[in-house]
């Protein structure tokens, strides 16, 4: 079975550009996840998604990042415009409902100069 | 205090020691805990669920102590393909899905 799929895997942008990341989550798994990444932190939860609805974007910062699932399925994640301080690891991960196992995609390392 | 805290290392230790880390965390009302290994420049991965006293998979083990508020994971007969970062998670509130992420600790098994 396929996992969660990210692309691109690494993007390296110049400040103050827009920047997409998109995500497929594993078949038939209704909840997807962004996740922040800072080195040497552990993963930070930017919003959760329950099929389309986004039911968690409180940690989003809403200036400058969004999120859209618009089929329930695939879901990307931008920011316009990036900032230094954007430089990080974004992580998709899904899950089958709820209550289960979520299991992380490869990851979008960014890198803003 | 942070709701979850890990000593970030790193601990090095050799090929077939025994090796053990301890998370803490604030919410006395969690009630279930989880180990993911990340690999480096990898993604995390669910090592195992706690959701009562303890856990046991092969060389690793997982118990809760509720009392003192952390969980620890040990690890006997380490290999050198266990080195990496281990997190620990909680849900956050009670809510099984959102978790909380400790910093990690990393671990290096030397030959």
């Amino acid at each position: 079975e396929a996992g969660v799929v990210q692309s691109p895997r690494y993007k390296i942008i110049e400040k103050k550009q827009p920047v997409a990341f998109w995500c497929n989550p594993i078949s038939g798994h209704n909840t997807l996840y962004w996740y922040l990444q800072n080195l040497g932190q552990g993963p930070e939860l930017l919003i959760r998604y329950e099929n389309e609805e986004a039911v968690d974007d409180s940690q989003l910062p809403k200036d400058r990042f969004s999120a859209e699932r618009l089929k329930g399925v695939d879901s990307t994640l931008k920011i316009q415009p990036a900032e230094l301080g954007d430089s990080a690891v974004y992580l998709c991960a899904s899950s089958l409902g709820v209550f289960d196992t979520q299991y992380f995609g490869p990851g979008t390392r960014l890198t803003v100069l | 205090r942070k709701e979850v805290e890990q000593d970030p290392g790193p601990f090095n230790v050799p090929e077939g020691a025994t090796v053990a880390f301890n998370c803490t965390y604030s919410n006395s009302a969690s009630q279930s805990f989880f180990w993911y290994r990340q690999d480096c420049r990898k993604e995390p991965k669910l090592l195992m669920s706690v959701y009562s006293s303890g856990n046991e998979d092969g060389r690793f083990t997982a118990q809760l102590n509720r009392a003192s508020q952390y969980i620890s994971l040990l690890i006997r007969d380490s290999k050198l393909s266990d080195s990496a970062t281990y997190l620990c998670a909680l849900p956050k509130g009670g809510a099984t899905n959102k978790l909380i992420f400790g910093t990690g600790t990393l671990l290096a098994v030397q030959p």
